[in-house]
């Protein structure tokens, strides 16, 4: 089964600057992988999903890419506002075919204003 | 509110207790979710409807039943938990078993005393 891998420690960045932030995974490439959003206390809310096919995605501030040779997505925030703090999970299959889905840890994001 | 309601948000009960967990949505999804959430733990998948059939349970304790009687309501019936089943739990719906993303309700933080 899929292993997911994001970097558990906290990032610090400063207002307007731009945080990357890193999902890998260990097994399988998968067909998809998505994007979320958590705030303390809440569930989780998704933001992007990219295809294995689509090497880049954005939605406004955001943008993701899928590396399927590195077995890594990216996950960046552009014009960072302090409204962006939360933690952010990836999320991708469980096993090839299943649309179940395995989680990260996440990535707690602060930005200082 | 997400489209998703959980209810209660917060519960406190005993080992010796009955409760339950009420999910409801109106997005029109086909599928519906159930996820616990533990501290410094990633999401733990427990069960899986679509279509109001299970299709999933992801070898969870029996003292967890959950209950899907229609396409907008889901529940997660609690009997003679373990104190280290307080958690947080989420429920989520998605429009069908694919490549979309996930609906998180608010969860509903669950202490077992």
């Amino acid at each position: 089964s899929q292993k997911i891998e994001q970097n558990s420690e906290a990032l610090n960045i400063q207002e307007g600057k731009t945080a990357t932030l890193t999902c890998n995974y260990t097994n399988y490439s998968p067909a998809y992988l998505q994007w979320y959003r958590q705030d303390p206390g809440r569930g989780p809310v998704f933001l992007l999903l990219i295809r294995e096919n689509e090497k880049e995605k954005r939605k406004e501030r955001l943008k993701v890419t899928f590396d399927t040779t590195l077995k890594q997505s990216l996950f960046h925030i552009t014009a960072s506002q302090p409204a962006d703090s939360a933690t952010y999970l990836c999320a991708l299959p469980y096993t090839s075919g299943t649309y179940k889905y395995i989680f990260g840890t996440g990535t707690r994001l602060k930005v200082l204003a | 509110e997400t489209g998703v309601t959980q209810t209660p948000r917060h519960l406190v009960m005993g080992m010796t207790n009955k409760k339950s967990l009420k999910c409801e949505q109106h997005l029109g999804h086909n599928a519906m979710y159930w996820y616990k959430q533990s501290a410094k733990k990633p999401l733990e998948l427990m069960f899986v409807y679509s279509l109001e059939e299970r299709v999933e349970n992801n070898s969870v304790p029996s003292r967890f039943s959950p209950e899907c009687p229609n396409s907008s309501h889901l529940f997660l019936h609690l009997h003679t938990l373990q104190p280290e089943d307080s958690a947080l739990y989420l429920c989520a719906s998605s429009q069908d078993m694919g490549p979309y993303g996930y609906t998180f309700g608010s969860g509903t933080r669950l202490t077992v005393v």
